[in-house]
């Protein structure tokens, strides 16, 4: 069974600059997760879809993150313009379902973003 | 706000020792924990979930849960250095029928020769 795929793995950009990364994953899993780690920190939840529709999206800074996962499947994390404090770990992971107590997650490899 | 805790460490032990690691948790309504292990570099992986208080063991690994204190521990038995990693415990407080995963900062672990 494939795991979790993202790209890119890694990123460098300059402030002020837009980056997007995709995730694709696990066939069959409804749920998908984007978590922004910061090194020393745990994975903090940005954005939770379940199939297409957004489940919690609390934690993420709207006035310059975005996310869409238009086909219940990819997803694509956008990041417009990038600051100094973004620079971190983008993980993706996704569950066979959200509405279920132990619903294990499943991380891909992460894209490590560093901010000049 | 919902809340986390692990203590950071490092938690140092020696080989075959047990390992100890502790999280607390805010929202009395969190139904299922989690812990996963996460190498340096590496994404997070799944070790063990647990959701009925008590005791719940798979292999040399032990995860304890208590509600009413709103505790759950992960005990590590017989330590090995490829234990050597981060422990991030992970709740699910029940929200609107969802559940949003809410992860502590971890528990860096050296289990040393």
């Amino acid at each position: 069974e494939a795991g979790v795929a993202q790209s890119p793995r890694y990123k460098i950009i300059e402030k002020r600059q837009s980056v997007a990364f995709w995730c694709n994953p696990i066939s069959g899993h409804a749920t998908l997760y984007w978590y922004q780690q910061i090194l020393g920190q745990g994975p903090k939840l940005l954005i939770q879809f379940q199939n297409n529709g957004v489940v919690d999206d609390s934690q993420l800074p709207k006035d310059r993150f975005s996310a869409e996962r238009l086909k219940g499947v990819d997803s694509t994390l956008k990041i417009q313009p990038a600051k100094l404090e973004d620079s971190a770990v983008y993980l993706c992971a996704s569950s066979l379902g959200q509405a279920v107590p132990n619903n294990e997650q499943f991380f891909g490899p992460g894209t490590r973003l560093t901010v000049l | 706000q919902k809340e986390v805790e692990q203590n950071s460490g490092p938690l140092s032990v020696p080989e075959g020792a047990i390992a100890s690691l502790n999280c607390t948790y805010s929202d009395r309504g969190s139904q299922s924990f989690f812990w996963y292990r996460q190498y340096s570099g590496k994404s997070p992986e799944l070790i063990m979930f647990i959701y009925s208080n008590g005791d719940k063991e798979d292999g040399r690994f032990t995860a304890q849960l208590n509600k009413a204190s709103q505790y759950v521990s992960l005990l590590i038995r017989d330590s090995q250095p490829s234990d050597s990693a981060t422990y991030l415990c992970a709740v699910n407080p029940a929200s609107g029928g969802s559940y949003i995963p809410t992860f502590g900062r971890g528990t860096s672990l050296i289990v040393h020769p």
